[in-house]
């Protein structure tokens, strides 16, 4: 899985879109970019992912660059409950490799303030 | 929704005794996954498991850790001897396979070991 780098932490007022970027210069062709959070002492939870598009659901936004060298998470309205470690994650997708594990990095400890 | 459960929430054992963490994964799932953090550090990788066989395994999954489905429902994480180094939180996490957003893994609150 190709390596990615993450701001160690950011802040972001409350009600104000939070963008958190990922560099992934290394991403192959057929890896995808995920992103998971982490909000304290819960288990990680999946947000969004993508190859190449710009991705959107429920909870945020995934704007990939047109060389896919880097992202940006968006999460449009953050609330304080958005408080969250972020995880850029890079890789094949399960269905191409079967059971795969998730590889952690140390994330982007974001903060949102009231 | 449906969730992954995990029991107990917190087990504080002494060292050199056996624990068994327990995971109820979602009940459609066909991957299921053992995943630890030490305070303060990294979410790693231990184990995964399909079709009743280890699919994967990392470093840190030595002989004193197994893992087992002994039933249609739980997944549990054996520690045969545990030692200091073995606290932390343990995250189950299954994921159903197959395309789409289900595709992905879905994780539980966690399990929280203390050796003393």
């Amino acid at each position: 899985d190709a390596k990615t780098t993450q701001p160690t932490s950011m802040d972001c007022a409350e009600g104000r879109a939070a963008n958190l970027p990922c560099n992934h210069s290394t991403i192959s062709g057929n890896e995808y970019v995920y992103w998971y959070r982490q909000i304290h002492s819960q288990g990680p939870q999946y947000i969004i992912h993508g190859l190449k598009n710009n991705e959107t659901n429920e909870m945020a936004s995934l704007i990939i660059t047109e060389d896919r060298k880097s992202s940006t998470l968006i999460l449009p309205h953050a609330t304080l409950r958005d408080t969250a470690v972020y995880y850029c994650i890079v890789r094949v997708p399960p269905i191409i490799q079967g059971a795969q594990k998730l590889v952690f990095g140390q994330g982007t400890r974001l903060t949102i303030n009231p | 929704e449906p969730e992954v459960t995990q029991t107990p929430s917190h087990q504080v054992t002494q060292m050199g005794q056996e624990v068994i963490l327990r995971c109820v994964p979602i009940s459609n799932h066909l991957y299921f996954y053992w995943y630890r953090q030490i305070l303060g550090q990294k979410v790693e990788f231990l184990v995964s498991f399909y079709n009743n066989e280890i699919s994967e395994k990392s470093e840190i999954f030595d002989d004193q850790f197994s893992v087992e489905r002994p039933d249609g429902s739980n997944f549990t994480l054996k520690i045969r001897s545990t030692k200091l180094e073995d606290s932390a939180m343990y995250f189950c996490a299954s994921r159903k396979g197959g395309g789409g957003y289900y595709n992905e893994q879905f994780f539980g609150p966690g399990t929280r070991l203390t050796v003393l």
